[in-house]
This record gives C-alpha cells, sequence and structure tokens, in this order.
C-alpha cells in the first residue's frame, strides 16, 4: 500500500532561516507527490507536486522540493523562513490509475522565530 | 468567487442530532470528495464522487451518507451524531479521479459535538 512519512510532529527555524521538511514514501508503482500547507483555521493549499516530470519541482511562495527516487524521498525546502510561513504541512500520495485517492501524511507544523 | 465553498464552517451540536453539511464547486470538475481531519490533524479520505457516481466509500460508518445531486454539489448528511465525530470536515474537487490530479480544497467545516 501507498503511504508517506513526515518524521517528528514541529520544526522550529529562525526568520531568515532554510527551511527543510521531510517527507518520506512508500509505493510499489510510481508516486505521485504533493506538498501541501494549512494555515490556521483554513484550508489546504496545493503548494507544489511532482507528476514524473522534473525531479526538482518549484511551488508557490518560494518552496521547491526534490523528487528522490534511490532515497525514496520527496523533501521541502525553502531557502529563507518568512514570519507567514507558519503553518501546517502536509506531504501526499497518490498513484496512476482510475479512482486513485490521495493519502496523506500526519503533518508537521512549521514554527518561525523572528 | 470561491473555487469549493462549503456551509456552514462552524457548527456546534448535541449528540443524537442528525446535521448536514453543503459543498460546491464551481470548478467544472467532475469528482468530488469528502475528507475528515481529527484532533490530531490527521487526513483522510471518507467518500468519492465522480459525475454524481460513489466511487470511494472509506470504512465509515453508515451513519454518514453523502449525496450528490449533481456533479458541482456534494453534501454529507451524518444521523446521530456521537463525540467522536467532532472533526474538520473538508470537501474537495478534482478534474478526474486519476493520480496525479490536483485535488483543491474547500475552507473546511469545524463540527463540535457536545
Amino acid at each position: 500500500a501507498q503511504s508517506v512519512t513526515q518524521l517528528g510532529s514541529h520544526v522550529s527555524v529562525s526568520e531568515g532561516a532554510l527551511v527543510l521538511l521531510r517527507c518520506n514514501y512508500s509505493s510499489s508503482v510510481p508516486p505521485y507527490l504533493f506538498w501541501y500547507v494549512q494555515y490556521p483555521n483554513q484550508g489546504l493549499q496545493l503548494l507544489l507536486k511532482y507528476t514524473s516530470a522534473a525531479t526538482l519541482v518549484k511551488g508557490i511562495n518560494g518552496f521547491e522540493a526534490e523528487f528522490k527516487k534511490s532515497e525514496t524521498s520527496f523533501h521541502l525546502t525553502k531557502p529563507s523562513a518568512h514570519m507567514s510561513d507558519a503553518a501546517e504541512y502536509f506531504c501526499a500520495v497518490s498513484f496512476t490509475g482510475a479512482n486513485s485517492k490521495l493519502t496523506f501524511g500526519k503533518g508537521i507544523t512549521l514554527s518561525v522565530r523572528p | 468567487d470561491t473555487a469549493v465553498s462549503q456551509t456552514p464552517k462552524y457548527l456546534v451540536t448535541q449528540m443524537g442530532n442528525d446535521k448536514s453539511i453543503k459543498c460546491e464547486q464551481n470548478l467544472g470538475h467532475d469528482t468530488m470528495y469528502w475528507y475528515k481531519q481529527d484532533s490530531k490533524k490527521f487526513l483522510k479520505i471518507m467518500f468519492s464522487y465522480n459525475n454524481k457516481e460513489l466511487i470511494i466509500n472509506e470504512t465509515v460508518p453508515n451513519r454518514f451518507s453523502p449525496k450528490s445531486p449533481d456533479k458541482a454539489h456534494l453534501n454529507l448528511h451524518i444521523n446521530s451524531l456521537e463525540l467522536g465525530d467532532s472533526a474538520v470536515y473538508f470537501c474537495a474537487s478534482s478534474v478526474v479521479p486519476r493520480g496525479g490530479n490536483t485535488i483543491y480544497f474547500g475552507e473546511g467545516s469545524w463540527l463540535t459535538v457536545v
């Protein structure tokens, strides 16, 4: 079965520091991978997705992620954190085929210190 | 215009009551979903409809009954509410139910059962 693992529950960085949020996947078939962000009391917004084209994917708000098949990873990075980046981040996976469902990791909370 | 809109946003109700959450999307998508986010922020799919036809039905108690009058609407009715039903319910949509398609989420409906 396809799944994603997000280790840890909370990451805290200083404003201006590198943001690195980890995601590892498990899939017996080529995966589609997504990062969503959830701001407090809001819905989920797509940051970026990998669909087997370029392995380095650029998203909104300066975020990017790199698909590494050898490491089964899809880590999210941003060179310089802003206070407005504080939110919950979810990695998710789906797979080829009809009626495919999106399966989420448990999420990770990003805090940004002034 | 809001792409995926759901009402109400907040709902507080007593155990044993019946309640409904309504969802509409104006993206022209064929597929709609209900996801549940529990108190630990874990997201899990409940149902998926494609062109008004149920295609995904996870192991959800039969007190939960989705209804799709047309492909732009997907409502969720919950009978005999229990304390454990307290959660955030997200409606979502995608062009088609295939892996790799972006799923667009509504703002969520916060249900509290007391």
